[in-house]
């Protein structure tokens, strides 16, 4: 079974210039998540999608974040204008409908991520 | 709000010696418990996780974590450290529906 795919696995852009990220999660996999991780930390949560909803953009920023998943599959993380902060790595994450538990304990399947340098 | 604290920022031990790498959560309810690894340029892949019931709960590659609630923790464990297992190991802690807090994790350095 293939896992999360993401491309590119690397970008390197200058400021102010756009970016985009694409996420082929795990087939069967209605969730997904778009997660930033800064170096020296753990992944935070940017946006998580039921199907082709967005459940959870709280910790989006929305002036110069963007995502969208449409038809409930491939998604894709945009950043215009990228700033020297956006600097990370943005891993994708897949997992299965919820449980019963609420979906808290749902395991999330991690794709390589795309480490984004911003000059 | 939850939170995990993962109070080693890295551990150097040698091959075949045990391991222990702790983790303190904060959460008002009953938590859902993971242990992630993450290799070099890798996704985080799933380690163990713990709901409910025994506090003792295996996972892959040998690894074992115990949850005790009265101090808030939920440490990983193994007997014996192998070379493959240098990485970096996060701990994360699910409140709501698709909100896992993760530490800021613990990097593994195995020394031959």
């Amino acid at each position: 079974e293939a896992g999360v795919v993401q491309s590119p696995r690397y970008k390197i852009i200058e400021k102010k210039q756009p970016v985009a990220f694409w996420c082929n999660p795990i087939s069967g996999h209605n969730t997904l998540y778009w997660y930033r991780q800064n170096l020296g930390q753990g992944p935070e949560l940017l946006i998580r999608y039921e199907n082709e909803e967005a459940v959870d953009d709280s910790q989006l920023p929305k002036d110069r974040f963007s995502a969208e998943r449409l038809k409930g599959v491939d998604s894709t993380l945009k950043i215009q204008p990228a700033e020297l902060g956006d600097s990370a790595v943005y891993l994708c994450a897949s997992s299965q409908r919820f449980l019963s538990s609420g979906g808290r304990g749902n395991e999330q399947f991690f794709g390589p991520g795309t480490r984004l340098t911003v000059l | 709000a939850q939170s995990v604290t993962q109070p080693d920022i890295h551990i150097t031990v040698s091959e075949g010696a045990s391991l222990e790498l702790r983790c303190n959560y904060s959460y008002g309810a009953t938590p859902y418990l993971f242990w992630y690894v993450q290799s070099p340029g890798q996704g985080l892949q799933l380690l163990l996780k713990y709901f409910s019931g025994d506090t003792l709960v295996q996972g892959i590659k040998g690894f074992e974590a115990e949850f005790k609630r009265s101090q808030s923790s939920f440490n990983l464990r193994k007997p014996s450290v192998h070379w493959s297992d240098a990485a970096e190991y996060f701990c994360a802690v699910a409140a709501g529906a698709g909100k896992s807090t993760f530490g800021d994790g613990t990097t593994l350095t195995v020394k031959p």
